[in-house]
């Protein structure tokens, strides 16, 4: 059965400090992974997807993932972190060939000054 | 309209009500979703719909129904509402040509409660 797991709810970080997301998925085949951020009281935004290839990929806002087949594994992560990135990220996972995804509960992130 | 509108933004209801949620896209996408968003569950899949004039179930989809008339529209009603069903409410869509590649796009949302 396919499921993705975000184990942290909540993570709180200082401003201008680096920031790491986790995210683990159960797929019986290749994954399509994918990280949205969802500023409060806003629809989701895309960050960043992965289909194949290189296993760093870049996204919007300064964000990367890094895909770790061998871990189950796509974590989200920022050098250093904006005020404006506190909000709610969630990985998701694409499940079938109509595109349909499973997501994890979210991690809630508070930038402190 | 650009992108995906959702209508209205926010609803109290009483339970027992019919309510109607609306949702459009302008960017000619075949696939469409409803998801329901509740604290530490993430998003749910109620029903989606790959092309005008098919729909299906998600994860959780009773006590909702949809329909997919045209392309642009796919609107979600709850028949009899429960307060169970308080939530927000997001409305998605993706090309669905391209399959798992697919990004999905949000709307605004609507936050709806059932009292």
């Amino acid at each position: 059965a396919q499921s993705v797991t975000q184990p942290d709810i909540h993570i709180t970080v200082s401003e201008g400090a680096s920031l790491e997301l986790r995210c683990n998925y159960s797929y019986g085949a290749t994954p399509y992974l994918f990280w949205y951020v969802q500023s409060p009281g806003q629809g989701l935004q895309l960050l960043l997807k992965y289909f194949s290839g290189d296993t760093l990929v870049q996204g919007i806002k300064g964000f990367e993932a890094e895909f770790k087949r061998s871990q189950s594994s796509f974590n989200l992560r920022k050098p250093s972190v904006h005020w404006s990135d506190a909000a709610e990220y969630f990985c998701a996972l694409s499940t079938d060939s109509w595109g349909k995804f499973q997501f994890g509960a979210g991690t809630q992130v508070v930038v402190t000054p | 309209i650009a992108g995906i509108t959702q209508a209205p933004t926010s609803q109290i209801l009483a339970a027992g009500r019919r309510m109607t949620l609306r949702c459009t896209q302008d960017m000619r996408h075949n696939a469409m979703y409803w998801y329901r968003q509740d604290l530490g569950l993430g998003l749910r899949l109620i029903h989606y719909s790959n092309t005008a004039g098919t729909t299906g179930k998600g994860e959780v989809p009773d006590g909702y129904s949809v329909s997919r008339a045209n392309t642009d529209d796919f609107p979600l009603t709850l028949a009899s509402a429960v307060p169970s069903q308080t939530s927000v409410y997001f409305c998605a869509s993706s090309e669905s040509e391209r399959g798992r590649y697919n990004e999905q796009f949000f709307g605004p949302g609507t936050r709806l409660t059932v009292l």
